[in-house]
């Protein structure tokens, strides 16, 4: 099985830089998911690293390192659309389907 | 694209009486998962199929719940009979094969049984 554990909640003013750590044990590693919803929303795909490093995507990055078991979504330039809450996520075997952390309620301060 | 589509948005039935949940996934996607959210529970998988089969529905809480898809474009979830835990948001969610880590949701239907 797979078991992801992520903060519940992370507050951050608006225009700093916020930093979303999950950590996964998982029975087999295809690659980490992170996913955006906003309340009453359906969630967003972000972005998916299968491989060690950082992606970048516009004011969202993502980290994974598989050694550690850990990956990190960065958000930047803070908006205030940004609050939401953010899921982390790993396909199991096949890449088919997902199992999703509990997810971290970001809140963007002005 | 429409992107992934469902109906009904709302649903609101009483306990003991069939819903069906409708989805129609992205055109050329052959993955498909429903998966119901809740404040305790989160994010669960209930099922999901591949090329219309259904591969795992180990997530299904009990026969109560069916799924189908009886072609590319269209699958259902049912519940019959309903109770009031059975209220959730579910959702359908769609993805090419093999990249299930990149899947695209629906809007959800908001089950609530009374």
């Amino acid at each position: 099985g797979q078991s992801l554990e992520q903060p519940s909640e992370v507050t951050a003013v608006e225009g700093a830089i916020v930093q979303i750590n999950c950590t996964y044990q998982t029975s087999g590693f295809y690659g980490l998911s992170w996913y955006q919803q906003h309340d009453g929303g359906a969630p967003t795909f972000l972005s998916y690293n299968a491989l060690d490093g950082l992606e970048e995507t516009g004011r969202f990055s993502s980290f994974l390192s598989r050694s550690d078991s850990y990956g990190y979504l960065l958000l930047q330039e803070l908006q205030m659309k940004d609050s939401a809450s953010y899921f982390c996520a790993a396909p199991g075997a096949g890449s088919y389907q997902l199992t999703f952390g509990k997810g971290t309620k970001l809140s963007v301060i002005p | 694209d429409a992107g992934v589509i469902q109906s009904p948005r709302h649903e609101v039935t009483e306990m003991g009486q069939e819903v069906t949940l409708r989805c129609k996934p992205i055109s050329g996607h052959n993955s498909l998962f429903w998966y119901r959210q809740t404040m305790m529970r989160g994010l669960e998988l209930l099922i999901y199929f591949n090329n219309n089969v259904p591969i795992d529905d180990s997530g299904m809480p009990e026969d109560r719940f069916s799924a189908k898809m009886p072609n590319a474009s269209f699958s259902t979830l049912k519940i019959q009979p309903s109770e009031p835990r059975d209220s959730a948001v579910y959702f359908c969610a769609s993805s090419l094969e093999g990249r299930g880590g990149e899947q695209y949701f629906g809007p959800g239907t908001r089950l609530t049984v009374t």
